[in-house]
């Protein structure tokens, strides 16, 4: 079974660019999440979406920060303009059904760099 | 929000020794997860605890649910050097948000 697919790996942008992330949760999981992972913090969740509705994004910047999952399925990440303090491993991860049993699936990241 | 106080920090052990570390929150939560994260990947799920008191094992892993519903604590026996990384338990409470704590960063010497 494949996994959670991330891309890209890396990316380096300076401080008021754009940039997207994007997602493909494992086949048939109905629930996709969004993490932010800061150098030497656990995971914190931005945004999480059952199909294709929004769950909950109350951490979400939502002045610079934006997420869509069409057709419920893969989804994408941006953030325009960035900041400095964007510099982190933004997670995806998916599970099957509602997500209420906390097991998640996690993609290996897209580190961003900052500069 | 909650908050998850994760300790210790870090942990540098010889291969073959037990582990210990443990997770503690100013609020009640009704799961606790044990996730493993290996350098440049995503972290792995390794033990979930669904129930107060709950002890469950897998393999060399031991993690309890603590009574008070506010702890964990996470054991691996026999360290081997396959089981450096960093460790995050995770607690969800009523309103089903995870909140994951700061990690524990383990480092075997063989």
């Amino acid at each position: 079974e494949a996994g959670v697919a991330q891309s890209p790996r890396y990316k380096i942008i300076e401080k008021r660019q754009s940039v997207a992330f994007w997602c493909n949760p494992i086949s048939g999981h109905a629930t996709l999440y969004w993490y932010q992972q800061i150098l030497g913090q656990g995971p914190k969740l931005l945004i999480q979406f059952q199909n294709n509705g929004v769950v909950d994004d109350s951490q979400l910047p939502k002045d610079r920060f934006s997420a869509e999952r069409l057709k419920g399925v893969d989804s994408t990440l941006k953030i325009q303009p960035a900041k400095l303090e964007d510099s982190a491993v933004y997670l995806c991860a998916s599970s099957p059904g509602t997500g209420y049993t906390g097991e998640l699936f996690f993609g290996e990241g897209s580190r961003l760099t900052v500069l | 929000g909650q908050q998850l106080n994760q300790s210790p920090q870090s942990m540098f052990i010889q291969e073959g020794e037990d582990v210990s570390m443990n997770c503690t929150s100013s609020s009640i939560f009704n799961t606790w997860l044990w996730y493993k994260q290996d350098p440049g990947e995503g972290p792995v799920l390794l033990i979930a605890l669904y129930k107060a008191g709950e002890l469950t094992s897998n393999g060399r892993l031991t993690a309890q649910f603590g009574i008070t519903r506010k702890d964990s604590f996470l054991n691996i026996s026999a360290s081997i050097p396959s089981d450096v990384g960093i460790y995050f338990c995770a607690g969800q409470g009523s309103n089903y948000k995870l909140t994951f704590g700061k990690g524990t960063l383990l480092t075997v010497n063989p």
